[in-house]
């Protein structure tokens, strides 16, 4: 079964600065998913950033880019120019390309940006 | 635009009841699921189903049952609660096959407390 680790249960960012958030997983499949989802106060779930395996280059939406290293099983997310409305928790995902769509997901990291 | 819709948001019950939990998609998507999110633990899957009259368990089934008479609607069962069963229960679902880009969409939660 595939597990999704995040080692940092709560993380704090200056506004404008940078934070980068950890993500590690462990798989024997070859073609997947990784995600990022963010879940501010409101309890909504909303997708961050998405990466597919078998693409090389790094995924980046406007302030939020990762890096994925495939050999080291790590999916980490960078968010730039911290805004205080990115206070929320993050969640790391992990969906395996099949019949199904199961996603597992990490414990989720709590994130703070301070005025 | 509706998108995934989850009721009841909130809900108190006592050990022994019975409830459903209704979800409700709009967007024809084959794959629907459930989570329930606890303290620490990220999201977890109860059930899911890849399309009208097929379900399959999760990582967490026990003590739910679903079904899938419809595309539209992927009710969530518990037949006994226990205070364990306190959580936050997420809907979510998404399109298979062509088109697919993995991302799951989400209700709005629903906060069950079980006394």
């Amino acid at each position: 079964a595939q597990t999704v680790t995040q080692s940092q249960p709560e993380m704090s960012v200056q506004e404008a600065e940078t934070v980068t958030l950890s993500c590690t997983y462990d798989t024997s499949e070859n073609n997947y998913y990784l995600f990022w989802y963010k879940q501010p106060p409101s309890r909504q779930m909303i997708l961050v950033i998405r990466q597919e395996a078998y693409k090389q280059q790094n995924a980046t939406e406007n302030r939020f880019s990762v890096n994925f290293q495939k050999a080291a099983k790590s999916f980490s997310l960078k968010i730039s120019d911290s805004q205080l409305g990115d206070t929320a928790m993050y969640f790391c995902a992990f969906m395996k390309l099949g019949n199904n769509n199961d996603m597992r997901f990490g414990a989720g990291t709590r994130l703070t940006v301070k005025p | 635009n509706a998108g995934v819709t989850q009721t009841p948001k909130f809900q108190v019950l006592k050990t022994g009841q019975s409830m459903t939990l209704q979800c409700a998609q709009d967007m024809n998507h084959e794959y629907m699921s459930w989570y329930r999110q606890d303290p620490g633990m990220g999201l977890r899957l109860i059930h899911y189903s890849v399309g009208a009259g097929i379900t399959d368990q999760g990582e967490v089934p026990n003590g739910y049952n679903v079904s899938r008479s419809t595309t539209e609607d992927f009710p969530l069962r518990l037949l006994s609660a226990a205070p364990s069963q306190t959580s936050v229960y997420f809907c979510a679902s998404t399109q298979r096959g062509w088109g697919n880009t993995g991302e799951l969409f989400f209700g709005e939660g629903s906060r069950l407390t079980v006394l």
